[in-house]
């Protein structure tokens, strides 16, 4: 089945402890990113990587590091979390958007909270 | 400064309405305008939209672009209570080799009995 998982799907962590979230994809697909989600505010874009060790800056990147070093797996880290970083957080899978095929696939989200 | 802006923020309709809803943008390097339906879940996909004027259709959902305009609108007839969701609208946009894709803040509806 055609999916992106993630993990873990919810956590609660303390103010500096660092977390990483897992993200893979089984579809072979080249373009990965990462949202969050607050209310009021949509959906925005942390991370995207458009290939292996390829990566660039959303529209909200601080706070946030990622890594591609395989075309399945797009991790995000967060290396000293604060309590502003609580959200729902998404990542999401397309094939190459130079294809003009911007179709996400997203995974079921892991809700984040920073004491 | 929001380059997708959506409208209405939130919408409650009874059961058999027709609803509207509206997503503006403006973007260099536009690509492509996409709507996605969330529920208490992840967004899962509706259209995507790259040309003018032709409409898009999947059962009572259908959508149209202007891309002169800048505006993309999704309509939803005889609305049921299973639609009652956030309609999100994207828009992707590409320059200097990246491909970004900015959200707006999406349309909540409520459809009520």
């Amino acid at each position: 089945e055609a999916q992106v998982t993630q993990n873990p799907r919810y956590l609660i962590t303390v103010t500096g402890k660092k977390l990483t979230v897992t993200c893979s994809q089984n579809m072979n697909h080249e373009y990965m990113s990462w949202y969050r989600q607050d209310p009021g505010l949509g959906l925005r874009q942390i991370y995207y990587s458009m290939n292996v060790e390829v990566t660039d800056k959303g529209d909200v990147p601080e706070g946030y590091k990622v890594s591609r070093k395989e075309k399945r797996n797009f991790p995000l880290i967060l290396e000293s979390p604060s309590p502003n970083q609580t959200s729902l957080y998404f990542c999401a899978s397309s094939t190459s958007p130079s294809h003009l095929s911007y179709e996400q696939y997203f995974g079921p989200g892991t809700r984040l909270t920073v004491t | 400064e929001d380059k997708v802006v959506q409208s209405p923020l939130s919408l409650v309709v009874h059961e058999g309405d027709t609803v509207t809803l509206n997503c503006s943008y403006e973007v260099t390097n536009f690509r492509s305008l996409l709507w996605y339906k969330q529920e208490k879940k992840a967004p899962t996909f509706l259209f995507m939209l790259t040309s003018s004027g032709i409409e898009k259709k999947s059962g009572r959902l259908s959508s149209i672009l202007d891309k002169k305009e800048l505006f993309s609108i999704l309509n939803i007839t005889a609305t049921q209570t299973g639609d009652s969701a956030i309609y999100l609208c994207a828009v992707a946009y590409s320059g200097a080799g990246s491909y970004q894709l900015t959200f707006g803040k999406g349309t909540k509806l409520s459809v009520i009995p």
